[in-house]
């Protein structure tokens, strides 16, 4: 399977408690994307990176949250002293990036709940 | 900021009708539309995009009209499936921007 994959798929965890997800990009996609889903919603984006710099932070990401992608291939998300706001699908994504966007390809997502 | 809306939360269908799926977008400094379809427990999977300079493109089954007078998009799905029973979901990106502004999603039923 060559597409983008994501672990854990499920995640649960006490109010308070840190966690970390990991995503696997498309080998030769250069830009990877974080998005946060709710029930019912569409994804909205968390943060993106270009090979291993960060370009852009959405003011979601609050100062619990960091991502990185320290060798511009896979990337984590972490989350410090979860809330149960935080409770969500996070997506990752993946393009061979070029201005104006370029197509995105998702994988299936972690799905974190808060207790 | 980008703003993507659809008009309706649900539509229901039967199997071999054609469906059409509709979607606002508020800002006009979008260049680059994209539709997704996204299945029950998976990511959202690309089905089809178009840029401001084109008005219909035209893939297997679907195709995507952008009318940019009235910042319009529309999907429409030929002799609709059971397979295709999904959320859809209308996506922007603004220009100079590569980050994807997702609207609420439409979901389709489509009976046997």
């Amino acid at each position: 399977d060559t597409g983008v994959s994501q672990n854990p798929r499920h995640k649960i965890t006490k109010r308070g408690q840190n966690v970390t997800f990991r995503c696997d990009p498309i080998s030769e996609h250069n830009r990877l994307y974080w998005y946060r889903q709710t029930l019912g919603q569409g994804p909205e984006f968390l943060t993106y990176f270009q090979n291993e710099a960060q370009l852009e932070k959405s003011r979601l990401l609050s100062d619990r949250f960091s991502a990185e992608r320290p060798k511009g291939s896979f990337s984590t998300l972490e989350i410090q002293r979860t809330e149960q706001g935080d409770s969500a699908m996070y997506l990752c994504a993946s393009s061979l990036g070029f201005s104006g966007g370029g197509e995105q390809y998702f994988g299936p997502g972690t799905r974190l709940t808060v207790t | 900021g980008e703003s993507v809306g659809l008009h309706l939360p649900t539509l229901s269908v039967q199997e071999g009708d054609n469906s059409i799926i509709n979607c606002a977008y508020s800002n006009s400094a979008s260049d680059y539309f994209i539709w997704y379809k996204q299945e029950s427990g998976k990511g959202p999977q690309f089905i089809i995009d178009i840029r401001s300079n084109m008005d219909k493109r035209q893939g297997q089954r679907v195709t995507v009209l952008l009318n940019k007078t009235v910042k319009h998009l529309s999907l429409q799905i030929a002799a609709t499936q059971p397979g295709d029973s999904a959320v859809y979901f209308c996506a922007g990106v603004e220009v100079g921007y590569s980050t994807l502004t997702f609207g609420k999603g439409t979901m389709l039923l489509v009976s046997p």
